[in-house]
């Protein structure tokens, strides 16, 4: 099973500045791998897919890079409805499909 | 718009059974693999079962394996969970997924999910 691990756990922010999330495979996962946000009481959202592809209706400040081990999640301009937390799922080796434990992005 | 909502979710005591639905609609669901996948509260989040187009090729997480079977019904646009031998560890928000790529391809990101439906395993 390959494990997911994001860091930071928490991640404090300003409004209007960038933040970099984390997410690193236990083993390569090449580009099969999804970052997801989930907001209170919300069901998670779909952000990117293949690494780097934003999914429909995703605003531009949100992009993903890395391949292999290494991936990353940036938000270039923090907007107030960004504030949640951020999950990376790896879907090149499965089942099962396996989750990071989540990075919750918090108002500095 | 793609909809996915699940039902079924409830107080159940340790050992006992429970159905989860998902009633899915917007989008020609025999098309699509499906998935659960759960929440337990404050937690993140743990995938529990997957079932291609036609019910033929099924998955289950190790901690669920020989209690819960996944089925789907096509002609209902359907997608069910039977859970048994319940314990507090499956107390959870459980959630259906839908797989990108309208099942093109093996191993795929959640593009929709539902709102969930809370099971608590208690006495």
């Amino acid at each position: 099973e390959i494990v997911m691990t994001q860091s930071p756990a928490t991640l404090s922010v300003s409004p209007g500045e960038r933040a970099t999330l984390s997410c690193r495979a236990s083993q390569s996962v090449s580009s099969n791998l999804a970052w997801y946000q989930q907001k209170p009481g919300q069901a998670p959202r779909l952000l990117i897919y293949f690494a780097s592809t934003r999914a429909p209706a995703i605003p531009a400040r949100f992009s993903g890079s890395g391949s292999g081990t290494e991936f990353t999640l940036t938000i270039s301009s923090l907007q107030s409805e960004d504030f949640a937390v951020y999950y990376c799922q790896q879907y090149n080796n499965w089942p099962p499909y396996t989750f990071g434990q989540g990075t919750k992005l918090e108002i500095k | 718009q793609v909809q996915l909502v699940e039902s079924g979710g409830d107080l159940v005591k340790p050992g006992g059974s429970l159905r989860l639905s998902c009633a899915a609609s917007g989008f020609t669901f025999s098309n699509y693999y499906m998935n659960w996948i759960r929440q337990a509260p404050g937690k993140g989040l743990e995938w529990v079962s997957y079932i291609n187009r036609g019910g033929s090729s099924i998955y289950y997480a190790d901690s669920v394996k020989g209690r819960f079977t996944i089925s789907r019904d096509n002609a209902k646009n359907s997608l069910y969970l039977q859970m048994s031998s319940l314990t507090a560890d499956d107390t959870a928000v459980y959630y259906c997924a839908r797989e990108s790529h309208g099942g093109t391809r093996l191993g795929n990101d959640l593009d929709f999910w539902g709102r969930g439906t809370l099971v608590t395993v208690s006495s």
